[in-house]
Order: structure tokens, then C-alpha cells, then sequence
């Protein structure tokens, strides 16, 4: 298994309160990503990052923020969280590149409950 | 703009039986291609990627799906389900190694004894 920690695991919390995720990889991969997973809605691109300091938005960023100082952490932060973002995280990591193909491997998730 | 349709939220077979689960995608450069796994309270497992060459892809657990550029197609088939297999399955696409995957919204497979 691609080395990928997310934490926490899960957290519930109240609306306004900020939130901050964080995804951590042990391989060294170039690219990052968080994503949500909802009932009916699939996989949706919060943000990525393409290097340390480098970072682009997704499909669904409004409410979202990232920051990668270092190759090996993500963070994703709620500045103030709302009921509509409740939903499980994952963080995804891929090499890039020809060579990689783009296969991203995947963290275990994040449950977070906004109350 | 990629896209990806997965026909059916949910596709219930009997043991034994063949599975197939279908993705169309829309891309206006040749695609990379992916499907992938959840089970239950667990993170996404690739199951099978193309890229180039050989159109007929094969992945783990027995599965495999082919790559029909004429019908933008990308179907993943097992020919003998097994009660392991019930797990929620995602389509993905990807225009370039540089760009992020689009997924489709999946497909939940029940695998009835």
C-alpha cells in the first residue's frame, strides 16, 4: 500500500468553527489532491497541488483552502465550516509524469461532521 | 472538458454470474483510463489503468475492461462474480499524466448468493 496517512479519521464539529485536514505521504510523489465523496456526486477535485507551493483548484473549492509546504504534507482547510461541506475526505498522491500515468493512490478518508 | 458516465448506480448479479459494469467518457485528446474499487469504509484501490498499447486491459481480482475509441467506451467485465466482489466501483479519466483524474459517480455492485 502507497504510503498515505489522512488525519483525523473522523471529527465532528460546528458550523463556523474552522477545519483543517491533513494528508501525509512517505513516496516522495509530486502531485497531491483532495478530494469529497458524496451519495449520488462520485469523486469531486477539491484542490492539487503540482509541487510544494503549488497549488490549483478543483471542481468544488468555494469554502476550501490548501497549502503544501513540504513535499510530503497537504493541508486542507475549512476557514468556516458549514453543514454542506459534511462529507468524507480523501487525499489522493500521484507521480505524474509519462512514466506515471497519473495512477493516484489513495489515503483511507476523513469523515467529517459539521453539526 | 473530460467527462465520465457510468451507467447505473447499481447493478446486482448473482454469484456466478458475469459482471459488467459500463463507463462512457468524453475527451477531446486520446485518454488515460482507470477503474477503481471501494469497499466499504475504505479509500479507493486501482483495479486497472490504460494508457496506450494493448486495448484490452487486464487487472486484479480476475477483472479486465476494454478500450473502444469508436464507442468512447470502457467497460469493465469479470466473467464469474464472486461474493468479495461487492464494493462500490469508480470510472476515471484523464487527459495527460499531468492532469487530474474525472471520475464518474460509481456504480454499487451487490453480488446476490
Amino acid at each position: 500500500d502507497a504510503g498515505i496517512t489522512q488525519s483525523p479519521r473522523h471529527k465532528v464539529t460546528e458550523t463556523g468553527t474552522p477545519v483543517t485536514l491533513r494528508c501525509h505521504q512517505t513516496e516522495n510523489h509530486r502531485y497531491m489532491y483532495w478530494y469529497r465523496q458524496d451519495p449520488g456526486h462520485g469523486l469531486r477535485l477539491i484542490h492539487y497541488s503540482y509541487g510544494v507551493k503549488d497549488t490549483d483548484k478543483g471542481e468544488v473549492s468555494d469554502g476550501y483552502s490548501v497549502s503544501r509546504s513540504k513535499t510530503e504534507d497537504f493541508l486542507l482547510t475549512l476557514e468556516s465550516a458549514t453543514s454542506s461541506q459534511t462529507s468524507v475526505y480523501f487525499c489522493a498522491i500521484s507521480r505524474g509524469g509519462l512514466a506515471g500515468g497519473n495512477e493516484q493512490f489513495f489515503g483511507p478518508g476523513t469523515r467529517l461532521t459539521v453539526l | 472538458a473530460q467527462s465520465v458516465t457510468q451507467l447505473g448506480s447499481h447493478v446486482s448479479v448473482s454469484e456466478g454470474a458475469l459482471v459488467l459494469l459500463r463507463c462512457n467518457y468524453s475527451s477531446s485528446v486520446p485518454p488515460y483510463l482507470f477503474w477503481y474499487v471501494q469497499y466499504p469504509n475504505q479509500g479507493l484501490q486501482l483495479l486497472l489503468k490504460y494508457t496506450t498499447g494493448a486495448t484490452l486491459v487486464k487487472g486484479i481480482n480476475g477483472f479486465e475492461a476494454e478500450f473502444k475509441k469508436s464507442e468512447t467506451s470502457f467497460h469493465l467485465t469479470k466473467p464469474s462474480a464472486h461474493m468479495s466482489d461487492a464494493a462500490e466501483y469508480f470510472c476515471a479519466v484523464s487527459q495527460s499524466g499531468n492532469t487530474p483524474l474525472v471520475f464518474g459517480k460509481g456504480t454499487r455492485l451487490s453480488v446476490i448468493a
